[in-house]
This record gives structure tokens, C-alpha cells and sequence, in this order.
């Protein structure tokens, strides 16, 4: 079965600064999707980026972008000129065969 | 731009009784699903649907129901609420032509008391 593991429970960082959260996943497929989602005190579910197995680039969305390791499964996303708004819980998710696998969650902290 | 919608957005239920939290998507996604988050953990889903008639059941089906006759509308089911389905139920829906990136309800709070 495919698992994702999130290993920092809570990151911090300083504002403008950049940050890295971690993401691992098993799995014995090769063609999947990755995702990133934000979660903030409102609870809505915010795609922040995302990325197909089968494309070897790096997917990046302004300040956002990913670290995607296929043959080691491992799936980061690094947030540059970190911004008071980016304050929330990020999760990591795999998606295949119509289900969405998902991490703990990683709370992000940014100190002004 | 409706996107995916959920209601209601706030409940508060008795022991044993029903309800149904309505969802209803205007993208023309064929994939649907339900998932459930508890406080300070992720999202487990509960049912999922790939099309109109269709639906089967996800990581944590018991106590639910659900019905796909649309392809705009997943409603799902709650039948003699219990404690433990006190969450927060999130409706989403995808499809191959975004993607498959998962597009997400804004929440259906529910307590059970």
C-alpha cells in the first residue's frame, strides 16, 4: 500500500527567508501525481503545486517549488521569501488509482 | 466560478440522529469524493465515486452513505450519528483533464454530542 510521510511535525522559519518541508512516499507504481496542499486556520484545502512522476522537471509556481526525487520517492517543496501569509499546515499528497494518500501535515511557523 | 460546494457549513447533531452534508460540483469531474479530517491529522477518505452511478467505499466508510445519480452531486449520508464522526468533511472532485489535481469543498464542520 502507498504511504506518505511528512517528518516534520512543525517548521519555522524567518520572515523573507527560505524554508524546505520534507515529503517521502512509498509506492510501486510509476506513474503518479504528487501534490502539495496548504491548509490554513480556515481549514479550506489550497493546491499550492504539483507534480506528474512521468516529468522529470521540477514544478515551481512563483515562490514555490518542489525537489522531486523519483528514484528515491522523495517529494520537498521549498518556499522562498517566506511571507507572513504562508503561515498554515502543509500536506504532502500522493494521488493514484482515484485516491489521494496523505501525510501528517507539516505546521508551518513565520516569525516577523 | 462556484467550484465545489458543501452545505451546510456548520452542525450540530444529537446521538442517533441523520443527516446528509450536500455536495455539488459545476466542473463536469467525473471523479468525486468524501473525506473526513480530524483535529491535527490529515485527511482519510470515506467514499469516493468515478462517475454517475458509481461509488465505492474508502478508508473509513462505516457510519456513512453515499449516492452518485448526477455527475454534479455527491451527497453523502451520516445515519445514527456517533461522538467519533465529530470532524470536518471535506466534498472534492478531479478529473484527467486537470490533471487529476483534487479540487476541494470549503469544509463542513459537524459536531455530535
Amino acid at each position: 500500500a502507498q504511504t506518505v510521510t511528512q517528518s516534520q511535525p512543525e517548521m519555522s522559519v524567518q520572515e523573507a527567508e527560505t524554508v524546505t518541508l520534507s515529503c517521502t512516499y512509498d509506492t510501486s507504481e510509476s506513474d503518479y501525481y504528487l501534490f502539495w496542499y496548504k491548509q490554513p486556520p480556515s481549514r479550506q484545502m489550497i493546491l499550492v503545486i504539483r507534480q506528474e512522476a512521468y516529468k522529470q522537471q521540477n514544478a515551481t509556481e512563483n515562490r514555490f517549488s518542489v525537489n522531486f526525487q523519483k528514484a528515491a520517492k522523495s517529494f520537498s517543496l521549498k518556499i522562498s521569501d517566506s511571507q507572513l501569509g504562508d503561515a498554515a499546515m502543509y500536506f504532502c499528497a500522493y494521488y493514484s488509482n482515484y485516491q489521494l494518500i496523505w501525510g501528517a501535515g507539516t505546521k508551518l511557523i513565520i516569525k516577523p | 466560478n462556484a467550484g465545489v460546494t458543501q452545505t451546510p457549513k456548520f452542525r450540530i447533531l444529537k446521538i442517533g440522529q441523520s443527516m446528509t452534508l450536500q455536495c455539488t460540483q459545476d466542473m463536469n469531474h467525473n471523479y468525486m469524493y468524501w473525506y473526513r479530517q480530524d483535529p491535527g491529522m490529515g485527511l482519510k477518505l470515506i467514499y469516493y465515486s468515478v462517475g454517475a452511478g458509481i461509488t465505492d467505499k474508502g478508508e473509513v466508510p462505516n457510519g456513512y452513505n453515499v449516492s452518485r445519480s448526477t455527475t454534479e452531486d455527491f451527497p453523502l449520508r451520516l445515519e445514527l450519528a456517533a461522538p467519533s464522526q465529530t470532524s470536518v468533511y471535506f466534498c472534492a472532485s478531479s478529473s484527467w483533464t486537470v490533471g487529476n489535481t483534487i479540487y476541494f469543498g470549503e469544509g463542513s464542520w459537524l459536531t455530535v454530542v
